[in-house]
């Protein structure tokens, strides 16, 4: 059964850094691309960050360039984002999802909160 | 302020059909695939339509899409209180390399 479990989010001061974790059973992170979308506090969905699925581009959305990094670990079949220099505005939930075809999100997991108060 | 425009709110009564629309440009949908999400609070948002049209395994014929020139369009017939959710549509942008959302349109079943 295909399925991910997001971790890593959490309560966190401005310019903090955190680390989500998407780890994920049923299929394999390294064959596919996968993303984090976020949802934010009585706003849309809005992509943050993405992989294509031959490691051949990292893509981020301008807001989060230079601030937030992902990779992914085929041994331990997880995805990840790197979070530095928090901003208020990232407070969001974050969702990974893996690509079911070119920029079809399949989402099989919960979403990890991430709330950045001072 | 989305690139892709989605009218705020649509309502239907249950057992009749409702469209959303997604409207957008050259350069994004009319360049690009449109997939279509639910997404109900607290829970993950489900992928409904992708590739303009092209159903998940396990989601309903009720749920189709379409797209035409620089807009797509969800149509849900059958319409059921638990269809009562926010949906999305959403591109990647081959050329920028960027994942796209509409602003979300909130379908109430009265």
């Amino acid at each position: 059964q295909v399925q991910v479990v997001e971790s890593g989010g959490g309560v966190v001061q401005p310019g903090r850094s955190l680390r989500l974790s998407c780890a994920a059973s049923g299929f394999t992170v390294r064959t596919h691309g996968m993303h984090w979308v976020r949802l934010a506090p009585g706003k849309g969905l809005e992509w943050v960050a993405g992989i294509y699925a031959d490691g051949s581009e990292y893509c981020y959305i301008d807001s989060v360039k230079g601030r937030f990094t992902v990779s992914r670990d085929p041994a331990k079949n997880t995805f990840y984002l790197q979070m530095n220099s928090l901003r208020a505005e990232d407070t969001a939930v974050y969702f990974c999802a893996r690509d079911l075809s070119v920029g079809a999100f399949d989402y099989r997991g919960q979403g990890t909160l991430v709330n950045v108060s001072s | 302020q989305s690139v892709l425009t989605q009218p705020p709110s649509v309502s239907a009564s249950p057992g009749q059909k409702v469209t959303i629309s997604c409207s957008g440009s050259s350069s994004n949908i009319g360049s690009n695939y449109v997939s279509w999400y639910q997404h109900l609070p607290g829970t993950a948002p489900k992928l409904l339509i992708y590739d303009n049209n092209k159903r998940p395994s396990g989601i309903p014929d009720r749920f189709s899409g379409s797209k035409s020139g620089t807009s797509a369009t969800l149509g849900i017939t059958g319409l059921q209180t638990g269809d009562e959710a926010d949906y999305y549509c959403g591109i990647w942008d081959i050329s920028l390399k960027t994942g796209l959302f509409g602003g979300g349109t909130k379908l109430t079943v009265l």
